[in-house]
């Protein structure tokens, strides 16, 4: 089992659909985050969650909401996308938010490709 | 905010050495992470420095210097399965998570 796992893998969408995707980590982390990886661009921290409480929203628009229901899960709901919203979508964990090896890297998820149409 | 610039390709033959470096501009420095990211694949953690100096493990090594806003990788004895995407990655204590880099694709060559 690996230690942060994604679904779906793959999305495909319509502007109108209503659609989550969900992460779950396996590794005793306090900290969770979402990023977002478009082609020809860096990845982009959309939100962060530390204690299941979020400490940073990147000015992502409002048809993407999380949610955190506890340490091991963090959901990305997502409603009215534009076709500009495709992209991997990668969820990340780290033992605690700041500090070096052990506590501070991340270990990320495969990622879910969303294609919205 | 924060710039941190890489180079976008590089190409280098098995065997080799290569350098690929990272130059970044931010406040509240909190240290600087190294990831390696294959196509297709999810990035993994390669290294971290806070202090100054070297950091070697294996055939990777990263370098940084905080006054002068610069960190390297530096891979040897190149093998082929090294081509991937390197990111370089800054961590700052008034923000929420490492901002990246848009990474440096790095391609072996036989």
């Amino acid at each position: 089992e690996t230690g942060v796992t994604q679904t779906p893998r793959h999305l495909v969408m319509g502007m109108t659909n209503k659609k989550s995707l969900k992460c779950e980590q396996h590794l005793g982390h306090n900290a969770m985050y979402w990023y977002k990886q478009s082609a020809k661009k860096p990845l982009e921290l959309m939100f962060v969650y530390s204690l299941e409480e979020r400490v940073e929203n990147n000015s992502v628009p409002s048809r993407f909401s999380p949610e955190c229901p506890n340490s091991s899960h963090l959901f990305l709901h997502l409603h009215t996308l534009q076709p500009e919203d495709s992209a991997l979508y990668l969820c990340a964990s780290s033992q605690d938010l700041r500090g070096g090896p052990g506590t501070g890297e991340l270990f990320f998820g495969e990622g879910s490709r969303l294609t919205v149409l | 905010g924060q710039n941190i610039d890489q180079p976008t390709e590089m190409t280098a033959t098995e065997g080799a050495i290569v350098q690929i470096n990272c130059t970044y501009q931010t406040s509240g420095f909190n240290g600087l992470f190294w990831y390696q990211q294959h196509a297709g694949e999810a990035p993994t953690f390669l290294s971290y420095n806070v202090l100054d100096g070297l950091e070697e493990k294996g055939r990777f090594s990263s370098f940084l210097s905080r006054s002068k806003g610069y960190s390297y990788l530096l891979l040897k004895e190149l093998q082929m399965k090294d081509s991937a995407s390197y990111l370089c990655a800054v961590d700052r204590t008034n923000a929420g998570k490492s901002t990246f880099g848009d990474g440096t694709t790095l391609t072996v060559k036989p």
